[in-house]
């Protein structure tokens, strides 16, 4: 059974940085597409990053620079590093596995709150 | 970026009835590689992730009632849900996936009229 636990969020002032972590099970991270899409409180879904199973990975423009993509093999797990965070960041940030480009497989997400 | 604007905002529709969702992209999301659409929609219920119900535009998802239905090609897509259950009431999104930097609609609230 796929599961997928998102865990890091937390309460950070502007300028900080977070690693967020998505722990699954099921099936392995490093032969799969994967994304972190967020949610800010009461929004819509934005997809902030995508990991390719070859290892090719995008950003959208809001993050760029400032949040990086990764996994560990031997963990299982998918990261997301997030530096210089600021208020528009805060959201729940989902990790989701990707079939075909659509995604399949959701964590619970993990709250992330940038303030002062 | 192909921007995904959904239509309407929300709606109310009685028991039984049918509610139709739109969604158009700034830019066609047809593939003329293989002349599917990548386009998906999804459901989403207070407190919990997304659901997918639809993949390339109107290929049900295992386990998604028949009662959910895709269409449309190029730009111009529906969700159809033939005839609404109380379980039905959420908030749906499309999502693009003809680009690597996926992108959804704002999202269509469901409710009971």
């Amino acid at each position: 059974e796929v599961q997928l636990v998102e865990s890091g969020g937390g309460f950070i002032p502007p300028g900080g940085s977070l690693r967020l972590s998505c722990a699954a099970s099921g099936f392995t991270v490093t032969s799969n597409s994967m994304s972190w899409v967020r949610q800010a409180p009461g929004k819509g879904l934005e997809c902030v990053s995508l990991i390719y199973s070859g290892g090719t990975t995008y950003y959208a423009d809001s993050v760029k620079g400032r949040f990086t993509i990764s996994r560990d093999y031997s963990k299982n797990t998918l990261y997301l590093q997030m530096n210089t965070l600021r208020a528009e960041d805060t959201a729940l940030y989902y990790c989701a596995h990707e079939r075909v480009g659509v995604y399949d497989y959701w964590g619970l997400g993990t709250l992330v709150t940038v303030s002062s | 970026d192909i921007i995904m604007t959904q239509s309407p905002d929300s709606l109310s529709v009685s028991l039984g009835e049918r509610a139709t969702i739109n969604c158009k992209s700034s830019q066609s999301v047809l593939s003329s590689a293989n002349n599917k659409n990548y386009l998906g929609w999804y459901q989403q219920k207070p407190g919990q992730p997304p659901k997918l119900l639809i993949y390339w535009a109107s290929t049900r998802e295992s386990g998604v009632p028949d009662r959910f239905s895709g269409s449309g090609s190029g730009t111009d897509f529906t969700l159809t849900i033939s005839s609404l259950q109380a379980e039905d009431v959420a908030v749906y999104y499309c999502q693009q996936h003809y680009t690597s930097l996926r992108t959804f609609g704002q999202g269509t609230k469901v409710e009971i009229k």
